[in-house]
Order: structure tokens, then C-alpha cells, then sequence
């Protein structure tokens, strides 16, 4: 079967650097997607990963290793206005996304 | 820029009673997706279409009809409303095959069945 798993909720302090993981068992592989989500707002897309290592864009960075089926999405320096939901998502072999539950990340002061 | 656009925002139905969620993108997109969300629960694919005039089945298609005869619209019909049927829905799009998994999503539309 197709599964993805993320931890449900993680609480991080401003400032600081929060990872959060992602573990995956797909039927075939066509790329790893993070997604972030406000409360009552639509997903928006972070970040894309299709070959092995870290990719950065800013405060934030994902990381690959297929062999592993693992991903991980850091987050640098947080801000308030990064709490919200990350949703890990993999493209199958149809290059249809299967998604995670989502990782609800709370920032405290 | 208005980019994916969803209406209603909003809609209370009573069980059995049918509606039309309308979905609009004007950025050219070939792909567009239906999508519901749970609470606890991934985004779950109900129909997607890869341009217009196509159609497919998702992960949860039952009770479920779609149609996309321009290729800005995509429409997700409800014939009968269940109360299984309330949710987020959200409508997404995307440029193609090679760039499939950046999506573009809508406000979503908060749908109760009563």
C-alpha cells in the first residue's frame, strides 16, 4: 500500500531551527513536495526534491534520500507567522500525489 | 492576479439535496484536481483532469461527478449530498506532467451536509 508519515504536531521557539520528517512507502517515486498551510487557508508549495540531498531556498531546505524513503523540511530562524501545518506529499507513478496528514507546527515566544 | 478561483466559498446542504462547486484558473493550467480534506487526514484526490475535455477517477470518486468543458473550468458535482460528504474542498491546477506536483490551489469551499 501507499503510506506517508509526519509526526502530527511539533512545537518549536522562536528563533530557533525545527526538522521536521517525513517517511514514505509509495508505488513509484516521481518527486517529494512540501506544502505549507494556514489555519483555514489554502496549501501553498515550499519546496521540491526528485534527486538525493538538500535543496535550499531560504530559511527553509528539504532534504531526500530515496533509498530511504525519507525526506525532512528545516526550518531556520522561525518567525511567528511560520506556524502553521506542513504537508509532505509524494508523486507516484501516475504523477499524482499521495499526501501526508500534515505536521502542525506551533511557535512559541 | 486571481490565479485559482472558487465559488461557492460557503454552502450548507440538506442530505439528498444536489449542488455545483465551480472552479475557475487563469494561468493556462493543462491540469486541474478536486480535492477534499479531513480533518486528521492527507488531502485525498476525488477527480482530476489532464485538459480539457478529460476526466478522471481519484482516490475517492463516489458520489462524485466532474466535468471540464473549457479548459479554465473544472466542476464538481454533488447529485445526492451525504453528511459523509462534508468537508474542505479544494480545486487545484498545475502546468503540466513535467511540473505536475507544483499546485496551485484555491481558497477551498467549506461544504456542510445536514
Amino acid at each position: 500500500g501507499q503510506n506517508i508519515d509526519q509526526p502530527t504536531e511539533m512545537t518549536a521557539t522562536e528563533g530557533a531551527i525545527v526538522q521536521i520528517n517525513c517517511t514514505y512507502q509509495t508505488s513509484g517515486f516521481n518527486g517529494l513536495f512540501w506544502y505549507q498551510q494556514h489555519a483555514g487557508e489554502a496549501p501553498t508549495f515550499l519546496s521540491y526534491n526528485v534527486l538525493d540531498g538538500l535543496e535550499e531556498k531560504g530559511r527553509f531546505s528539504s532534504f531526500l534520500s530515496r533509498s530511504k524513503g525519507y525526506s525532512y523540511l528545516l526550518l531556520k530562524e522561525l518567525q511567528m507567522k511560520d506556524s502553521a501545518s506542513y504537508l509532505c506529499a509524494v508523486g507516484d507513478s501516475n504523477y499524482q500525489l499521495i499526501w501526508g496528514a500534515g505536521t502542525k507546527l506551533i511557535i512559541k515566544p | 492576479n486571481a490565479g485559482v478561483t472558487q465559488t461557492p466559498k460557503f454552502r450548507v446542504l440538506k442530505t439528498g439535496q444536489s449542488m455545483t462547486l465551480l472552479c475557475a484558473q487563469d494561468m493556462n493550467h493543462e491540469y486541474m484536481y478536486w480535492y477534499r480534506q479531513d480533518p486528521g487526514m492527507g488531502l485525498r484526490l476525488i477527480h482530476y483532469s489532464v485538459g480539457e475535455g478529460t476526466t478522471a477517477k481519484g482516490e475517492v470518486p463516489d458520489g462524485y461527478n466532474v466535468s471540464r468543458l473549457k479548459k479554465q473550468n473544472f466542476l464538481l458535482g454533488l447529485e445526492s449530498a451525504a453528511p459523509s460528504q462534508t468537508s474542505v474542498y479544494f480545486c487545484a491546477s498545475s502546468m503540466g506532467p513535467d511540473r505536475a506536483g507544483e499546485l496551485f490551489f484555491g481558497e477551498g469551499s467549506r461544504l456542510t451536509v445536514l
